[in-house]
């Protein structure tokens, strides 16, 4: 298995701009997780999905943000409009239904800047 | 609210000290206490803790979880260079498949 992909690498975008970022969990697993870290806030959970529906979106941090999982196999996390302080290291998790942090695997990260 | 503390934020040592990186919680049911290693990239997963007073081991790596004080500690024996990155403290609650994050303490090794 390839792991969890995420796309892309990297981001540069101006203030304003949308982006878009990608990831593909493993599969079989039913759950799937973004996160946003930064030097300040650290590792803070955006939302996660079981099996596509959104359970908690909870730490989106405002209505510029929004995620969706139209598939097991795919999901996208927008900004729209993007601001400097979205800046941050964007991390996509996925892991079996059940198994809570033991089953996580990260993907490499995407890192965002807005300038 | 749930929360999970680590201590120090960093921590600057010679190769061949020995560490220990302290992580306390409030978190009111758990299933686990989690360690992961983070580098340059992902989180990748060092320990799983469940039980109190039992030690895990790999390596000169060693973890134990006291449930009564609330907290968890990492000890890092005859430290090398290579053991330099942030070591985050993650708790997963009973209630949902979600796990809450320390910040995490950065450690760098001095050669």
């Amino acid at each position: 298995d390839a792991g969890v992909i995420q796309s892309p690498r990297h981001e540069v975008t101006e203030m304003g701009q949308e982006v878009t970022l990608r990831c593909k969990p493993i599969s079989g697993h039913n759950s799937l997780f973004w996160y946003r870290q930064t030097m300040m806030r650290g590792l803070e959970l955006l939302i996660y999905f079981n099996n596509n529906v959104p359970i908690d979106d909870s730490g989106m941090p405002e209505d510029r943000f929004s995620a969706k999982m139209p598939n097991a196999s795919f999901s996208t996390l927008k900004i729209q409009p993007s601001e400097p302080r979205d800046s941050a290291v964007y991390f996509c998790a996925s892991s079996p239904s059940g198994q809570g942090g033991y089953g996580y695997t990260f993907g490499s990260g995407t890192r965002l800047t807005v300038v | 609210e749930d929360k999970v503390v680590q201590s120090p934020l960093s921590l600057v040592v010679h190769e061949g000290d020995t560490v220990t990186l302290n992580c306390s919680y409030e978190v009111t049911n758990f299933r686990s206490l989690l360690w992961y290693k983070q580098e340059k990239k992902a989180p990748t997963f060092l320990f799983m803790l469940t039980s109190s007073g039992i030690e895990k081991k790999s390596g000169r790596l060693s973890s134990i979880l006291d449930k009564k004080e609330l907290f968890s500690i990492l000890n890092i024996t005859a430290t090398q260079t290579g053991d330099s990155a942030v070591y985050l403290c993650a708790l997963d609650p009973i209630r949902d498949d979600k796990i809450i994050f320390g910040k995490g303490t950065r450690l760098h090794i001095l050669p």
